[in-house]
Formats: C-alpha cells, sequence, structure tokens
C-alpha cells in the first residue's frame, strides 16, 4: 500500500529549532514536496527534494534519503507565525498524483 | 503568481441535492486536481484532468464527477449530496507534473 506518516502534532519555542520527520512507503517516487498550511488557509509551497541530501532555503531546510524513505523539515529561529500545519506530500511516478500525509500541526509558544 | 479561484468560501446544500463547485486558474496549466481535506486523513485526491474533456479518477472518486471544457476551468458536481462529503474541497494546479501544486482558497462545504 501507499503510505505517508507524520507525528500529529508538535509543540517548539520561539527562536528554538524544530525538526519535522516523514516516512514514506509509495509504489513509485518522483519527488517530495514539503507544505505549509495555515488554519482556514490553502497549503502554499515550501520545499522539493527529489535527490538525496538537505536543500536550505532560509529558515527552512528539508532533507531527503530515498532509500530509508524518510524526510524531514527544519525549520529555525522559530517565529509565532510558523504556527501552522506542515504537510509532507510524494510525488508519484507518472508524474500526476501526489500523495498527502495528514499534516504536522505545529504550535509555536513565546 | 498563479491565481487559483474557487467560486466559493463557503457553502451549505441537503442531503440529495446536485452541487457544483466550480475553480478557474489563470495560467494556462494543463493539469488541474481536485481534493478534499478531512481531519486526520490528509489531502485526498477525488478527480484530475491533464487536458480539456480529459479526467482521470484518484482515490475517492465515488459519489463525484468533473468536467473540463475550457482548459481555465475545472468543476467537480457532487451528484446527489450526502452528509459523508460534508468537507473542504481544495482545487489546485501545477505548473508541470513535476512542480508544486498551487492551490485555491478551499471551499467548506456542509451537507445538512
Amino acid at each position: 500500500g501507499q503510505n505517508i506518516d507524520q507525528p500529529t502534532e508538535m509543540t517548539a519555542t520561539e527562536g528554538a529549532i524544530v525538526q519535522i520527520n516523514c516516512t514514506y512507503q509509495t509504489s513509485g517516487f518522483n519527488g517530495l514536496f514539503w507544505y505549509q498550511q495555515h488554519a482556514g488557509e490553502a497549503p502554499t509551497f515550501l520545499s522539493y527534494n527529489v535527490l538525496d541530501g538537505l536543500e536550505e532555503k532560509g529558515r527552512f531546510s528539508s532533507f531527503l534519503s530515498r532509500s530509508k524513505g524518510y524526510s524531514y523539515l527544519l525549520l529555525k529561529e522559530l517565529q509565532m507565525k510558523d504556527s501552522a500545519s506542515y504537510l509532507c506530500a510524494v510525488l508519484n511516478t507518472g508524474g500526476f498524483k501526489t500523495i498527502f500525509g495528514a499534516g504536522t500541526r505545529l504550535f509555536v509558544k513565546a | 503568481d498563479v491565481k487559483v479561484t474557487q467560486s466559493s468560501r463557503y457553502l451549505v446544500k441537503r442531503t440529495g441535492e446536485k452541487v457544483f463547485l466550480e475553480c478557474v486558474q489563470d495560467m494556462d496549466h494543463e493539469n488541474m486536481f481536485w481534493y478534499r481535506q478531512d481531519p486526520g486523513l490528509g489531502l485526498r485526491l477525488i478527480y484530475f484532468s491533464y487536458d480539456v474533456k480529459m479526467k482521470e479518477k484518484g482515490d475517492i472518486p465515488e459519489g463525484y464527477s468533473v468536467s473540463r471544457e475550457k482548459k481555465e476551468r475545472f468543476s467537480l458536481i457532487l451528484e446527489s449530496a450526502s452528509t459523508n462529503q460534508t468537507s473542504m474541497y481544495l482545487c489546485a494546479t501545477p505548473r508541470a507534473s513535476n512542480q508544486p501544486q498551487h492551490f485555491g482558497d478551499g471551499t467548506r462545504l456542509s451537507i445538512l
């Protein structure tokens, strides 16, 4: 079957670093996306990994290990506005279908 | 910037009604998708389209149909609405098949 697992909720303190993990088992792999979704809003794109390694973009970094079926999103210097859900999504081979995880709700406290 | 517009943010309909959800994109993208999002389940693909008049079933197409008469518009139809179709519906389109999805604001649909 196809499965994407990520923690349901996490809490972190303003200014800290948090790592959100994602493991996946899919029939094909053509890249992994991370999206951010604030409550009541649409998801917005954060990062895309198709090769193993770390991609850094400002305060956010994303890591991929294809052999382990594993990714993480790293958020540094947390701000209150980072309180949101973070969705891990795998693009299947063939290119059309993206499989989404249920999302990790991150709470940033002062 | 890609603009994806969904016709309604909130909609309340009755069981058995035929419901139309509209989505329009302004970037001439070929691929368009309809998802529903439910707590604890994430986004699930209902239908997608890769060209005008072309459609493919996603993972949960039962009870739904779609229409793509023009490239910019992708409509989701609930043939006979039922309470288990109460959900957030999201339309999305990527620039290409390996590009990120651009989402509309979503329609929160309640079926009473």
